[in-house]
């Protein structure tokens, strides 16, 4: 069974705070992983599709890192804003003839004005 | 571009009924796909449809069966609810893979089985 886990499960920080989270995924059957934010009342939206071990992608003041030989992925947001406020979802997608993506529980983040 | 649509938003049936949902995707997208979100969980894997067939199918009893069309709309249904299939149902579509690859989600069907 294909695990992907994420954490922290929930964070508190205060505006201005720059926050980071892990996602861990198996080191087999690699072909991407995919970063989501999901606010409330909406639909989660893609951040990041990340295919290559040792890449490093940017959105503004998000980034997000990829080591696929040890299975792991951090998102990193430097200086969170409320807005920033949401779950964040990781996807490891499977190699081979499918679309199969598998999604972590998530990180929930609450930024505090 | 008109987004992923997904009908109903909301939906309430009664144990033993069947549903169905419907999906349409992103207009040239072939794939879509179906997760279900109960609470603490995250979003499971039902199945995926590729220019209607189904690649691939979560770990779900048989009572959730999909299917899409030529068009590429994609539905969903499940028979005999259960209390426990109260969930939220997502549907996603996609163009390609790789890094282009994201997947686009629709708002979502809110079922409520009683």
């Amino acid at each position: 069974i294909l695990n992907v886990e994420q954490s922290p499960q929930s964070l508190h920080v205060q505006e201005g705070d720059s926050t980071n989270f892990t996602c861990s995924f198996p080191s087999s059957n690699f072909y991407a992983l995919h970063w989501y934010r999901w606010e409330t009342a909406k639909s989660p939206e893609a951040l990041f599709v990340m295919t290559l071990n040792g890449d490093e992608k940017k959105k503004g003041r998000i980034s997000a890192t990829l080591n696929t030989k040890e299975g792991y992925s951090y998102l990193y947001i430097k200086g969170s804003q409320p807005e920033d406020s949401a779950t964040y979802l990781c996807a490891f997608e499977v190699s081979g003839n499918t679309g199969k993506l598998i999604f972590g529980q998530g990180t929930t983040l609450q930024v505090k004005p | 571009k008109a987004g992923v649509t997904q009908t109903p938003r909301y939906l309430i049936k009664t144990r033993g009924q069947q549903v169905t949902l419907s999906c349409s995707p992103i207009s040239g997208h072939r794939s879509v796909s179906w997760y279900q979100q109960t609470p603490g969980q995250g979003l499971q894997f039902l199945f995926e449809y590729f220019s209607e067939t189904q690649r691939n199918k979560g770990n779900f009893p048989g009572r959730f069966s999909g299917r899409q069309f030529s068009n590429s709309r994609s539905e969903m249904n499940v028979s005999t609810l259960e209390l426990g299939d109260s969930a939220l149902y997502l549907c996603a579509s996609r163009g390609v893979r790789g890094e282009n690859g994201e997947a686009f989600f629709g708002q979502g069907t809110r079922l409520t089985v009683v």
